[in-house]
């Protein structure tokens, strides 16, 4: 059974920065790309930028490019965002979201609540 | 960067009534659109994949087509545990974009 485990909520000091995990289980993970999205409260849903675990390449949405980091860990088949320079912009809920070939974002983590607070 | 223009934003209907909820491309984006059902306090769970291929699990109440660049979402035979949130993505070209959303109600 393929699954995606996102780590636990994060609060963050404004300036600071948060790293968030996704285990992903059930499948090779080096066979599809993982994509990251953000949701702000009671909004829509923003694509982050997504990671090929093969190659560790990356490529994100201009905005989030002085925002977010994305790695991956081939040796626990783990994905990970950091997020920089926190702000209260950047409180949300932040996803994985695995896509390749002709696999279309089928399977998601279950979230992770990012609060920046003083 | 690819507008996906999604309407309308919010629908209600009654069970049994058939919907559709349409997306704009901004441009051509060939059959790389999907759809999804976002519930609250849930991640979004894929319905429609490649414009009009039907995820696996997904009731074959659910169904999309293509029109040139104007993508559709149909629910036949509405259920009540059809409410939520659905949204498109286009997956044509960096950076993928998403729909603004429908706020589906059943009444």
């Amino acid at each position: 059974e393929v699954q995606l485990q996102q780590s636990g909520p994060e609060v963050g000091r404004p300036g600071s920065s948060v790293k968030i995990s996704c285990k992903a289980s059930g499948y090779t993970f080096t066979d599809y790309v993982m994509n990251w999205v953000k949701q702000s409260p009671g909004q829509g849903l923003e694509w982050i930028g997504w990671i090929d675990p093969e190659y560790g390449s990356t490529d994100y949405a201009e905005k989030f490019k002085k925002k977010a980091t994305l790695t991956a860990d081939t040796s626990s088949n783990t994905a990970y965002i950091q997020l920089s320079s926190l702000t209260s912009e950047d409180t949300a809920t932040y996803f994985c979201a695995r896509s390749g070939g002709g696999s279309s974002f089928d399977y998601w983590g279950q979230g992770v609540m990012v609060t920046v607070s003083s | 960067d690819i507008q996906m223009t999604q309407s309308p934003a919010s629908l209600s209907a009654s069970p049994e009534e058939i919907v559709t909820i349409t997306c704009q491309a901004s441009q051509d984006i060939g059959n790389w659109l999907a759809w999804y059902q976002q519930k609250p306090g849930k991640s979004p769970q894929l319905l429609i994949y490649s414009a009009t291929s039907l995820a696996d699990g997904i009731p074959s109440r659910f169904s999309g087509s293509r029109s040139g660049t104007q993508y559709s979402l149909k629910i036949s035979r509405l259920q009540v545990e059809d409410t939520g949130i659905y949204y498109c993505l286009q997956r044509y070209s960096n950076p993928l974009t998403f729909g603004s959303g429908t706020k589906l109600e059943i009444k």
